[in-house]
């Protein structure tokens, strides 16, 4: 059973327009919630978290939205360039456990 | 600082044979993760260590999976004996402070069993 689910396995985004990357939860005692960025042949790499108590969080490009009732959330990339090409893995948090989705392969195109 | 360092890349072994895989976590850092990423299973948690001290091994798969921590500066994730469904990409990761945050992984090691 997946308590982390990332529905779309590919997106494709023109350069300079807005990416936006889906994750729900199941689990709603998670209390915080984490993107990673993962280029092939490498490790992930932190990107953005948010806190449960939060419903936004932004760090330049990067922007991600909470909504608890839902049990959704989403990493918002604009303007897109194409260095964002990577797989984005969101992970949730709590007490000592953590779970990530399986991923969303996002594409830049020129 | 150079970043958590995982040795080997790549290992190619034979099933039964016992596997080691390394893992130097950042300096200062007192939380160190093991994860294996497959393509059906994604990225999972096989176990993590709080300052030396194994805290959490729910996820390691069986008995022949097993990992220590001798010091803060030193980590070893062994398979024995291996199985071709062992076959992944095995990362290390270290955090200042556990899971709520910003956790730096390793290049991991791509391990095939034959």
């Amino acid at each position: 059973d997946q308590q982390v689910k990332q529905n779309s396995p590919s997106l494709s985004v023109q350069e300079g327009r807005i990416s936006i990357l889906n994750c729900d939860y199941t689990n709603s005692m998670f209390d915080y919630f984490l993107w990673y960025k993962k280029y092939p042949a490498e490790g992930p790499t932190f990107l953005i978290s948010i806190s449960s108590i939060k419903d936004k969080n932004e760090d330049g490009r990067f922007t991600v939205f909470l909504n608890k009732s839902a049990k959704h959330l989403s990493l918002h990339i604009v303007p897109s360039q194409p260095g964002d090409s990577a797989v984005y893995f969101c992970a949730a948090s709590w007490d000592d456990k953590i779970i990530f989705g399986k991923g969303t392969r996002l594409h830049i195109l020129p | 600082d150079a970043g958590v360092i995982q040795s080997p890349r790549h290992e190619v072994t034979e099933m039964g044979q016992e596997v080691t895989l390394r893992c130097k976590p950042i300096s200062g850092h007192d939380y160190l993760f093991w994860y294996r990423q497959t393509m059906m299973r994604g990225l999972e948690l096989l176990i993590y260590f709080n300052n030396n001290v194994p805290i959490d091994d729910s996820g390691m798969p069986e008995d022949r999976f097993s990992a220590k921590m001798p010091n803060a500066s030193f980590s070893t994730l062994k398979i024995q004996p291996s199985e071709p469904r062992d076959s992944a990409v095995y990362f290390c990761a270290s955090s200042l402070s556990g899971y709520s945050y910003e956790q730096y992984f390793g290049p991991g090691t791509r391990l095939t069993v034959t």
